[in-house]
């Protein structure tokens, strides 16, 4: 079964600095997809980024960006010039392709933005 | 394109009552998802469908039950309603190409 995993529970980041959060995962697939999702108080699912396994270009939306390395199946978001409005909780999720395609987890973080 | 729907947003059970939550898409998605979030959690899969007629169970699925008679609709149902199933509830759809799910504001479930 695919595991996800996100080990820091919690960061802070200043107003305009940047900050990285961290995943990892764990699959037997070739071919997948990654997902860092943001979830600010009012609870809505946002999408934020999305990673095609079998792409080596690290996607890029804006002022996030992911760093997506296969072999070690980790797969951090960069967030530059970060805003108050970033701060929020982020999900890091994985989905095989196709007619398995569904979403597992990681626990989530939880960002601050200090002004 | 009002995307996906959930009805109601807030919801307050007793112990041992049944309820169904609502879920509705107009993408004409044919993959559509229940999850919960329990708090500081993420989201784990309860049931989902990759089409009219076929649902499968996910990692959390005791408790619940679905049927997916048209590809707009899925609703959730709660029979005999524990508090253990106090969370927040997601719906979501997708195409099932390319993984990205389309999320609904989720329905608020306090058992008491």
């Amino acid at each position: 079964a695919q595991t996800v995993t996100q080990s820091q529970p919690e960061m802070s980041v200043q107003e305009a600095e940047t900050v990285t959060l961290s995943c990892t995962y764990d699959t037997s697939e070739s071919d997948y997809y990654l997902f860092w999702y943001k979830q600010p108080p009012s609870r809505q699912m946002i999408l934020v980024i999305r990673q095609e396994a079998y792409k080596q270009q690290n996607a890029t939306e804006n002022r996030f960006s992911v760093n997506f390395q296969k072999a070690a199946k980790s797969f951090s978001l960069k967030i530059s010039d970060s805003q108050l409005g970033d701060a929020a909780m982020y999900f890091c999720a994985y989905s095989p392709p196709g007619a398995n395609s569904k979403l597992t987890f990681g626990k989530g973080i939880t960002l601050s933005v200090r002004p | 394109n009002a995307g996906v729907t959930q009805t109601p947003k807030f919801r307050i059970l007793k112990i041992g009552q049944s309820m169904t939550l609502q879920c509705a898409q107009d993408m004409n998605h044919n993959y559509m998802y229940w999850y919960r979030q329990d708090p500081g959690m993420g989201l784990k899969l309860i049931y989902y469908s990759v089409g009219a007629g076929i649902t499968d169970k996910g990692e959390v699925p005791n408790g619940y039950n679905v049927s997916r008679s048209t590809t707009e609709d899925f609703p959730l149902r709660l029979e005999l309603a524990a508090p253990s199933q106090t969370s927040v509830y997601f719906c979501a759809s997708s195409y099932g190409s390319d993984g990205r799910e389309y999320f609904g504001p989720g329905t608020r479930l306090t058992v008491t």
